[in-house]
């Protein structure tokens, strides 16, 4: 399987911080990236795929980029809704994902 | 607009099964499939498998192999899966969800809400 590792696990911000997540691939996957952000309680929510390609109904504040082994989310400018964990998840071979990214005030 | 309605709650002993249901309604387009994804409490999150709309394709991760099940019934657009010989760290949020494209099965854009599956003795 292909490992995903996230960083950083966990970050604190404020509101209208830019804040960048990393998620890095074992093995190379081309731009087959996607990033989920999930609130407490709530499904997972898609908000970028192809690591790139906003979902819609997602703000532009969201970003992603990369691609290989080296992916980037970020957020321009943090809005209260935004605190959640995100993750991403590769689908170039059988899906997996990152262990999260906690993002909290 | 697509939504995915899952079956609630249970509760079960270490060794059975548990099959929870997942209902899709409004705008269903078939080709799509549907993914299973669970969550341990507290952790990430974990892919199952994946279930083309008319059955005819399947995915498992190799972990649930041998143990899963997963099904759909077209005539009433329902999604079924059941994994057998639980044990305790099977307890977890299983959620069902829709694949975005044809290309692109196993990008979930639609949820279900979440069954919540306890395994104790």
């Amino acid at each position: 399987d292909i490992q995903l590792t996230q960083s950083p696990s966990s970050l604190s911000a404020s509101v209208g911080d830019r804040v960048t997540i990393t998620c890095r691939a074992s093995h190379s996957i081309n731009v087959f990236l996607n990033w989920y952000q999930q609130k407490p309680g709530e499904a997972p929510a898609l908000l970028i795929y192809s690591s790139s390609s906003l979902s819609s109904g997602v703000p532009p504040r969201f970003s992603g980029s990369g691609s290989g082994t080296g992916f980037t989310l970020t957020i321009s400018s943090l809005q209260p809704e935004d605190f959640a964990t995100y993750y991403c998840q590769q689908t170039f071979s059988t899906p997996t994902f990152g262990p999260g990214t906690r993002v909290d005030i | 607009q697509v939504h995915l309605v899952q079956s609630g709650a249970d509760v079960k002993k270490p060794g059975a099964s548990v099959k929870v249901s997942c209902k899709a309604s409004g705008h269903t387009s078939p080709a799509f499939g549907i993914s299973w994804v669970r969550q341990a409490p507290g952790q990430g999150l974990e892919w199952m498998g994946w279930i083309g709309t008319y059955s005819d394709k399947i995915n498992f991760a190799q972990k649930f192999q041998g143990r899963l099940t997963m099904t759909i019934d077209t005539s009433t657009t329902t999604a079924y899966m059941e994994l057998r010989s639980l044990r305790s760290d099977d307890t977890a949020v299983y959620y069902c969800a829709r694949g975005r494209a044809v290309a692109e099965r196993y990008t979930m854009d639609v949820w279900g809400q979440g069954t919540t599956v306890s395994v104790s003795s």
